[in-house]
């Protein structure tokens, strides 16, 4: 099977501006998972969507947010960026019990 | 929430020789326990998970020890490689039927092996 894939890799934005982060799981997962990763912060849980609906969220603001569609490809979107948001954003998809497993990674740049 | 505090933030070893990285988590409802891997520029990817159920689990030479009553778990790498150069993160969850795994994870071991 294919592996989890997410794109863009990099991005660059700036300040105010949005940003929308697409993960397509390996085929069969319906569970999806968003992580950030920061040099500072670590690893950090952001949401998670089973079957379109979000059954947890982490301790981020409202300015970030997710969805998930019927073939289980999800999306995360990040308004009014600040700098801070300048991270490597991973999305982990899962079935059933088992193991999370981890796409590459999306890049953002926020100048 | 859960809370997982991991040590040492560094690791150095020579090549052969092994290595142990510690976890300690804080919710007793944790009950499954990742470890994943991640070198330089790549994704996490896990090399070993244990659940509650179990106090023990090896995969050649990478063992992992879970002790519930003191809440902490542990990475054993043994005969290390340069090639396991990289940074261990340990994570813990709870899971509950119906509800995917909601990972928290450490703040990470950059281990070095020395040729």
């Amino acid at each position: 099977k294919a592996g989890v894939t997410q794109t863009p890799r990099y991005l660059i934005k700036t300040r105010g501006q949005q940003v929308t982060l697409s993960c397509s799981p390996i085929s069969g997962h319906r569970s999806v998972s968003w992580y950030q990763q920061t040099p500072g912060q670590g690893l950090q849980f952001l949401f998670e969507y089973f079957s379109e609906t979000q059954r947890n969220k982490g301790n981020f603001p409202g300015r970030f947010s997710g969805r998930q569609f019927s073939n289980s490809r999800s999306e995360m979107n990040v308004s009014t960026l600040e700098l801070g948001d300048s991270a490597l954003y991973l999305c982990a998809s899962q079935q059933g019990a088992d193991t999370q497993y981890f796409g590459p990674g999306t890049r953002l740049t926020v100048l | 929430g859960e809370n997982v505090e991991q040590h040492p933030s560094t690791l150095s070893v020579q090549e052969g020789d092994s290595a142990v990285i510690k976890c300690t988590y804080s919710d007793s409802a944790s009950n499954y326990f990742p470890w994943y891997k991640q070198e330089l520029g790549k994704r996490p990817q896990l090399i070993i998970d244990i659940r509650s159920n179990v106090g023990e689990k090896k995969d050649q030479r990478i063992a992992v020890t879970l002790n519930k009553t003191a809440k902490h778990f542990s990475l054993h790498i043994t005969e290390t490689q340069p090639e396991d150069s990289a940074v261990y993160f340990c994570a813990a969850s709870p899971f509950s039927s119906g509800s995917a795994r909601q990972l928290t994870f450490g703040s990470g071991t950059q281990l070095t092996v020395l040729p």
